[in-house]
């Protein structure tokens, strides 16, 4: 199994501002996953980060609005750049460990005003 | 990754099987059927997958149809705590290079007292 910590658990952020999100694992994994959920949605992948190489993007998401670093095997991060209302959203970390089960954060909650 | 259909809500009184739906008729020879649920403001929480037989593990049994084309979650005696979205997903088993998940719209289970 994995342990998964997100840094902030919650935020609310002003508009044209940007949010850095943390994720860290408790063990080494070689893929992390950023997923966002709109309200009253599902979840939907916005990339996939791997250790010392650029994140692999989901159509519709770009770069310039959600960077991700993956400077370790055990940590990411993903800003929400220049946020807008239609961020607001619960962006969750995932991982697989060992199994083939995927394992995810608390999530982190963002509400932009 | 093939695409599954669920009900969108069910309700189970406490104490009985809840047993919950998931139709995939277009699951390919290599793919399993996995089954997470979201508990209310938390990260989706692995619950089981399978192949072709059927499984069981201390938290639910997966029966899956022998044309695979269909499988049932049961959580045997279903408590309060197991109100929850639960998603069904098809997916290649532990396939590097594409060990995402797509998340349809789920189930709403719903624990009657």
């Amino acid at each position: 199994s994995a342990v998964i910590s997100q840094k902030p658990s919650r935020d609310i952020c002003q508009r044209g501002t940007s949010l850095t999100i943390q994720c860290q694992v408790d063990s080494q994994v070689t893929m992390m996953f950023w997923y966002r959920q709109q309200p009253g949605q599902s979840l939907t992948l916005i990339a996939t980060a791997n250790q010392g190489s650029e994140a692999t993007y989901e159509s519709g998401f770009v770069i310039d609005k959600f960077p991700i670093s993956r400077p370790n095997l055990t940590f990411s991060t993903l800003t929400v750049s220049n946020m807008s209302p239609e961020d607001s959203s619960i962006y969750l970390c995932s991982v697989r460990s060992g199994g083939t089960e995927a394992f995810f954060g608390q999530g982190t909650r963002l509400t932009v005003v | 990754d093939a695409k599954t259909t669920q009900p969108p809500s069910m309700d189970c009184a406490e104490g009985r099987a809840a047993n919950l739906p998931c139709n995939h008729s277009t699951i390919s020879g290599n793919e399993y059927v996995y089954w997470y649920r979201q508990i209310h403001s938390q990260g989706p929480q692995y619950i089981i997958h399978g192949l072709k037989n059927n499984e069981t593990n201390e938290m639910a049994s997966l029966i899956i149809t022998e044309d695979r084309k269909s499988s049932t979650l049961i959580l045997p005696h279903a408590t309060l705590r197991d109100t929850a979205v639960y998603y069904c997903i098809v997916r290649p088993y532990a396939n590097f290079g594409n060990e995402k998940l797509t998340f349809g719209t789920g189930t709403r289970l719903t624990i009657i007292p």
